[in-house]
């Protein structure tokens, strides 16, 4: 079966750095997708890794090494506003998006 | 970017009655068209996969004539809830993905109560 595996919840301080690991298993792979979803909003993206390696975009980067099937989501000199969950994605075979359960960040002054 | 709207945002309608939800991609042509349903702390279930001009593709478990999709053109999937139930009621999004990327683009969602 296909599988996505984040925690559950983290908790971090304001100004520091917070890496929320997500593993998967599926059925041929498109691309992870991170995105960042605000209680009561749709999600938005975040950033798309198809290739093993860093990408890195201001404050977020991420990772992937698809030997593995592991991806990290890096955030650095955390904010009060990053107070959100963090969903996984997978792109299979068929191009359809397997989801994580999310990652609850709680950033805390 | 590409932008995905959603309407309406939020509708509260009475046990039975039917709702419809509008997902238009306002600035590019999406062939293919995602309904994802949230219940409150719960990730994104994929309900249904919409290909403009052809049926639907529904997940296992959603019922296909209960909540109609059609996807008559490349900027516009229609979500219809009928009947609905005060179970039915959670966050609807749809997304969209161009053809091209393997982005998907959500819409803001619609907040659906059945009382």
């Amino acid at each position: 079966g296909q599988n996505i595996d984040q925690p559950t919840e983290m908790t971090a301080t304001e100004g520091a750095i917070v890496q929320i690991n997500c593993t998967y298993q599926t059925s041929g792979f498109n691309g992870l997708f991170w995105y960042q979803q605000h209680a009561g909003e749709a999600p938005t993206f975040l950033s798309y890794n198809v290739l093993d390696g860093l990408e890195e975009k201001g404050r977020f980067s991420s990772f992937l090494s698809r030997s593995k099937g592991y991806s990290y989501l890096l955030l650095k000199e955390l904010q009060m506003k990053d107070s959100a969950s963090y969903l996984c994605a997978v792109m299979d075979s068929n191009y359809q998006l397997i989801w994580g359960a999310g990652t609850k960040l709680i950033i805390k002054p | 970017g590409a932008v995905v709207s959603q309407h309406p945002s939020w509708v509260i309608c009475k046990s039975g009655t039917s709702v419809k939800i509008e997902c238009r991609s306002l600035d590019f042509q999406a062939t293919t068209m995602f309904w994802y349903r949230q219940f409150p702390k719960q990730s994104l279930m994929l309900m249904a996969t919409s290909n403009e001009g052809s049926k639907a593709t529904y997940e296992q478990g959603v019922e296909k004539d209960k909540f109609l999709i059609n996807h008559a053109s490349l900027t516009l999937s229609t979500l219809t809830v009928t009947s609905a139930h005060p179970e039915d009621s959670s966050f609807y999004i749809c997304s969209a993905r161009i053809t091209e990327y393997n982005e998907q683009f959500f819409g803001p969602g619609t907040r659906l109560t059945v009382l």
